[in-house]
């Protein structure tokens, strides 16, 4: 079977680091995948992690770790746009991408 | 622009229905993906096709099916034994060369979505 989970819901305030956890159980694996999304809205690809290691862009950073199944997404100086649910994605084959449970990222003034 | 259509944005569909979901690409994408999301949960793969006239089933394919007979289009049809049909459908794409394994480039793209209600 293939599954992602990850936390359910993280609460931070303005201006906070947070850290969005995700492991992974896959019978293939490729890479991993972060994607936004806002309520009633499409998902908007953040990163991707081909690679052990930390990949940075602007505000948000991925890791992944192949040995460990588990990666993160690291949301950093937060904002209140940044309110969205955050859905890691494991590439299992090619042009395969499965998604995982999804975290709901509140974010207070 | 060059997007993702996705039609009609809400749907209802009586019990015993056929219904089809519009999805039409103008990104010259070669792959094309039906995902279906319940309120508050994740992406479940559907169907998703690598090339023109042909596709492979998802993780919930059954109650489901497809067709590719043009790179632009992949519509997906919600038979009547689709039981609990009542969900957000998300047609994406994504170009030659990317998701392969080693892409630096890694992303589909997503349509806005369909919402299918059962009355």
């Amino acid at each position: 079977g293939q599954s992602l989970e990850q936390p359910s819901e993280v609460t931070a305030v303005e201006g906070a680091i947070v850290q969005i956890n995700c492991t992974y159980q896959t019978s293939g694996f490729y890479g991993l995948s972060w994607y936004q999304q806002h309520d009633g809205g499409a998902p908007t690809f953040l990163s991707y992690n081909a690679l052990d290691g930390l990949e940075e862009t602007g505000r948000f950073s991925s890791f992944l770790s192949r040995s460990d199944s588990y990666g993160y997404l690291l949301l950093q100086e937060l904002q209140m746009k940044d309110s969205a649910s955050y859905f890691c994605a494991a590439l299992t084959g090619f042009q395969k991408l499965v998604f995982g449970t999804g975290t709901r990222l509140l974010v207070s003034p | 622009d060059g997007g993702i259509t996705q039609s009609p944005k809400y749907l209802f569909r009586k019990e015993g229905q056929n219904v089809t979901l519009s999805c039409e690409q103008n990104l010259n994408h070669d792959a094309m993906y039906w995902y279906r999301q319940d309120p508050g949960q994740g992406l479940r793969l559907i169907y998703y096709s690598q090339i023109v006239n042909d596709f492979q089933k998802g993780d919930i394919a059954e109650g489901y099916s497809v067709s590719r007979e043009k790179k632009e289009s992949f519509p997906l049809t919600v038979t009547s034994a689709q039981k609990n049909p009542t969900a957000f459908y998300l047609c994406a794409s994504s170009g030659s060369g990317t998701l392969g394994p080693f892409s630096s480039g890694n992303t589909i793209y997503f349509g806005e979505g369909s919402w299918l209600t059962v009355v």
